[in-house]
């Protein structure tokens, strides 16, 4: 069965301290993993994503993510975390074998940024 | 571009109660999502068009839940009878093919 995996609830981090917040999967072929952010009460919007080259992506407000092809993980980081970084993050891979956009979400991280 | 607008944003029904909701894409987007999410958990795609045929309603309770894309533009979901167990974020996106997904505000449905 495809899955996405985001192991931890919660992650807590001082300000200005480097986050991670972890992603693997289990997609067949070759996915295309993507990082979504979703702040209290409004849906949920695009950070970045992988599709070809680099395998360090860099996306939206200072988030970059790291492409690992044979760990099929795909970690969100950034080197200095803000107080309103604080949100719920998203993992969300797309299975290529479809001729349409075919998507599978994560669990949801919390990610809680202590001044 | 405006982005993908949903109505209402907030609804409170009884249960066996009858519920729609609305969302109208970004212009030129063939794709189209309904996910339900439940508080603390990702979202669950119900079902997907592409331009206003439905290619993915395997999640979709057919019993209850029924959704159209007339003319491959707007859509509509609608719960009938809702259970107490319906109470989510219905939340509604759309896309190009091959790119990232553009989600709505969401509908915060209540149900007592």
């Amino acid at each position: 069965a495809q899955s996405v995996a985001q192991p931890e609830d919660q992650v807590n981090v001082a300000e200005g301290n480097p986050l991670t917040v972890k992603c693997t999967y289990s997609v067949s072929g070759n996915p295309y993993p993507f990082w979504y952010v979703q702040y209290p009460n409004r849906g949920l919007q695009f950070l970045l994503k992988y599709i070809t080259g680099d395998n360090l992506v860099k996306g939206s407000y200072g988030f970059e993510a790291e492409f690992n092809k044979s760990q099929t993980s795909f970690h969100l980081k950034k080197p200095s975390a803000l107080v309103s970084d604080s949100a719920l993050y998203f993992c969300a891979v797309r299975d290529p074998r479809y001729n349409f956009n075919k998507f599978y979400f994560g669990s949801g991280t919390k990610l809680n940024v202590k001044p | 571009e405006a982005g993908v607008a949903q109505s209402p944003r907030y609804k409170i029904i009884e249960k066996r109660q009858s519920v729609a909701f609305w969302c109208n894409p970004i212009s030129g987007h063939a794709t189209l999502y309904w996910y339900q999410q439940i508080l603390g958990q990702g979202p669950k795609l119900l079902i997907q068009f592409q331009n206003n045929g439905v290619v993915d309603d395997s999640q979709l309770p057919k019993d209850r839940f029924s959704a159209e894309r007339l003319k491959g533009v707007d859509s509509t979901l609608k719960i009938q009878p809702a259970k107490l167990e319906d109470s989510a974020v219905y939340l509604c996106a759309s896309s190009r093919f091959g790119n990232e997904q553009f989600f709505g505000p969401g509908t915060r449905l209540t149900v007592l």
